[in-house]
């Protein structure tokens, strides 16, 4: 079946714009996650969704960065005022449930100019 | 926290030669453990898991086997093949209540002809 997709796959943006990226999971899927991949800092978690619960929203790193998932399905992540430090991939993983097998999208690769 | 760390890379092995890839972790419970391939170009993909002590996770050739006494789980694979170029993160998810994976930082892993 399909996996997870995102869009938009590349994204450039001038430092103090806004970016919305989003997130198609795996149908059926529960669990939502957003990761974020660069070279200084590796793959870092940042917020998690599970059904109608409260997120998880421990690793976002300010609160540029928000996230919302609708319907329990489509996410969507926003950053707001990006700056040059925001560039990175940014990567989706649903799992069916939580602490089950996270499968991950292709990824959003955001440069900040 | 959690933690896992892999050994440093690069590593660069000849076809067909016995490949190792160290990882340990710190994890608060019981963790679920992870390896995660990269290949050029492409996103993470799942390469096997292992949810208990003692168990082994295996697909296409490599193995890793859960050891709780020295909280390793290094991936092996008898024979590397040019394909199997790539990089290869080692990931849990904690025991504790939490669902999001921590990663290493990666390593790369060049086969050459």
């Amino acid at each position: 079946g399909a996996g997870v997709s995102q869009s938009p796959s590349n994204k450039v943006t001038e430092k103090g714009k806004d970016v919305e990226l989003r997130c198609d999971p795996i149908s059926g899927h529960t669990a939502l996650y957003w990761y974020r991949q660069s070279l200084g800092q590796g793959l870092e978690f940042l917020i998690y969704f599970q059904g109608n619960s409260a997120p998880d929203k421990s690793g976002l790193p300010s609160d540029r960065f928000s996230a919302e998932r609708t319907g329990g399905s489509v996410s969507t992540l926003t950053i707001q005022r990006t700056q040059q430090e925001d560039s990175a991939v940014y990567l989706c993983a649903s799992s069916l449930r939580q602490r089950e097998t996270q499968y991950f999208g292709p990824g959003t690769r955001l440069l900040v100019l | 926290g959690d933690s896992v760390t892999q050994m440093e890379g690069p590593v660069t092995l000849s076809e067909e030669a016995f490949l190792t890839i160290n990882c340990t972790y710190t994890a608060t419970g019981y963790p679920s453990l992870f390896w995660y391939v990269q290949y050029p170009g492409e996103g993470l993909q799942l390469l096997l898991k292992a949810t208990k002590a003692d168990d082994k996770g295996s697909n296409k050739g490599f193995e890793a086997t859960y050891r709780k006494e020295t909280t390793s789980f290094h991936l092996e694979k008898g024979s590397v093949q040019v394909s199997d170029s790539a990089v290869y993160f080692c990931a849990l998810v904690s025991g504790a209540g939490s669902y999001q994976l921590t990663f290493g930082k990666g390593t790369k892993l060049s086969v050459i002809p």
